[in-house]
């Protein structure tokens, strides 16, 4: 696509419930992000792909957060037994490359509300 | 670890100035250092990419430098709009790591 996407925009959901949250990177992009912002804060690092090599989770908060990517292609972010403090804006970004030269470019964002 | 600092948190500004938005970063190891724009509830777009062998990159009315040597980059905004109201992020990719690492941004408002 033109663009990196991510769908849904907003998700309200019930405390204890999971949700999936997906991104769509630009065709042919090999390195895959996903940040967190928490309203009126800095974006939060979560998790990097990049190819075929095994991701850098060091970002995620704790074990009830997961991310998949197959291949080169879609990612979801899962959130398990959800929490107020979950809720933020979920933004996803792609670059061409990892070795950290290629420029990123991120989606409009999925914004969260655990209720 | 790279902290990554933006200077001023706010700026209010009339059309027509022309502004310096400043970004400040612990590591010089760095591969790059990319600014973007962010509109209220939006994503960030990207505005200009810095290579970490470059000075500085220019686009229309933006102009961003970068000095690796002091730890500082700054964004000029020639003769400001009110269009050009926004968040203004700062990210750097460091050397170790492949992941951009951000600053809180400076929000800016150009008012007619």
């Amino acid at each position: 696509g033109a663009g990196v996407s991510q769908s849904p925009s907003n998700k309200v959901t019930e405390k204890g419930k999971d949700v999936e949250l997906r991104c769509d990177p630009i065709s042919g992009h090999t390195a895959l992000y996903w940040y967190r912002q928490r309203l009126g804060q800095g974006l939060e690092f979560l998790i990097y792909f990049q190819g075929n090599s095994a991701p850098d989770k060091s970002g995620l908060p704790s074990d009830r957060f997961s991310a998949e990517r197959t291949g080169e292609s879609v990612s979801t972010l899962t959130i398990q037994r959800t929490q107020q403090e979950d809720s933020a804006v979920y933004l996803c970004a792609s670059s061409s490359h990892g070795g950290g030269h290629a420029e990123a470019f991120f989606g409009q964002g999925t914004r969260l509300t655990v209720v | 670890k790279q902290e990554v600092t933006q200077i001023p948190a706010a700026l209010s500004v009339p059309e027509g100035e022309n502004l310096v938005l400043n970004c400040s970063f612990t590591d010089s190891a760095i591969y790059n250092l990319q600014w973007f724009r962010q509109d209220p509830g939006k994503g960030l777009t990207s505005l200009l990419l810095i290579q970490s062998s470059q000075r500085e990159q220019t686009s229309g009315r933006l102009n961003a430098s970068l000095d690796k040597s002091s730890g500082r980059s700054t964004l000029y905004i020639a003769a400001s709009q009110p269009g050009d109201s926004a968040t203004y992020l700062c990210a750097v990719t460091s050397g170790g790591s492949y992941i951009p690492t951000f600053g809180r941004g400076t929000s800016l408002i150009v008012h007619p």
